[in-house]
């Protein structure tokens, strides 16, 4: 079984709506994050969060909000999707204690049409 | 600010070494990461360096210059499963110590 877990893998939606993408985790790692990845600039941090009372702002949070509704469970949520929004998220686990590196879930690729 | 620049793509022959280079401006340093991307799939560890000289593993090996901004990811024996795109980060000092990615370079791999 996948350490890292996405939903849903793709979905389409209009603008307005809300929408909301959920990861979990079977790794313990305290450490969560939310990234999107656009063609040709990379991945960029949205939001991150070192345990359920621990969330913080990333780079380009401006229209998203995120939920950690416990340790392995870390939520983000588009409250009016825009077409811009349109791009594949991944998140991602951390354990400084056990390793340097950060464990990606398999994404979701979300389209505001 | 935070810059990090990698070449777009690559092509190169099975069997071949390729070289993917990295350089980057960070206001901070902690740590240089490459990471390999398959089409439409998650990233996957592959290298870390945080001090200066080259970190081997297997087929792969990554250099790191500090005083340079620069970082190179040496692929040796070049086999069709290495296309993908492979991703440059700098880990940075600030209190998440997040990760600034660069754009990947998208690498093929042909007979």
């Amino acid at each position: 079984d996948a350490d890292v877990t996405q939903t849903p893998r793709n979905r389409i939606t209009k603008t307005g709506k809300r929408i909301m993408l959920e990861c979990s985790q079977t790794k313990g790692h305290d450490r969560m994050y939310w990234y999107r990845q656009d063609p040709g600039l990379g991945l960029r941090l949205i939001y991150y969060s070192f345990d359920v009372k621990d969330i913080n702002k990333g780079e380009i949070s401006d229209g998203y909000s995120v939920s950690r509704q416990a340790q392995a469970k870390f939520s983000l949520s588009l409250e009016s999707a825009i077409p811009n929004q349109t791009a594949l998220y991944f998140c991602a686990t951390s354990d400084p204690g056990t390793g340097v590196e950060q464990y990606f879930g398999p994404g979701t690729r979300l389209t505001v049409t | 600010g935070q810059n990090i620049d990698q070449p777009t793509e690559m092509t190169a022959t099975e069997g071949a070494i390729v070289q993917i280079n990295c350089t980057y401006q960070t206001s901070g340093f902690n740590g240089l990461f490459w990471y390999q991307q398959h089409a439409g799939e998650a990233p996957t560890f592959l290298s870390y360096n945080v001090l200066d000289g080259l970190e081997e593993k297997g087929r792969f090996s990554s250099f790191l210059s500090r005083s340079k901004g620069y970082s190179y990811l040496l692929l040796k024996e070049l086999q069709m499963k290495d296309s993908a795109s492979y991703l440059c980060a700098v880990r940075g000092h600030n209190y998440g110590q997040n990760f600034v990615f660069g754009p990947g370079t998208r690498l093929s791999v042909l007979p």
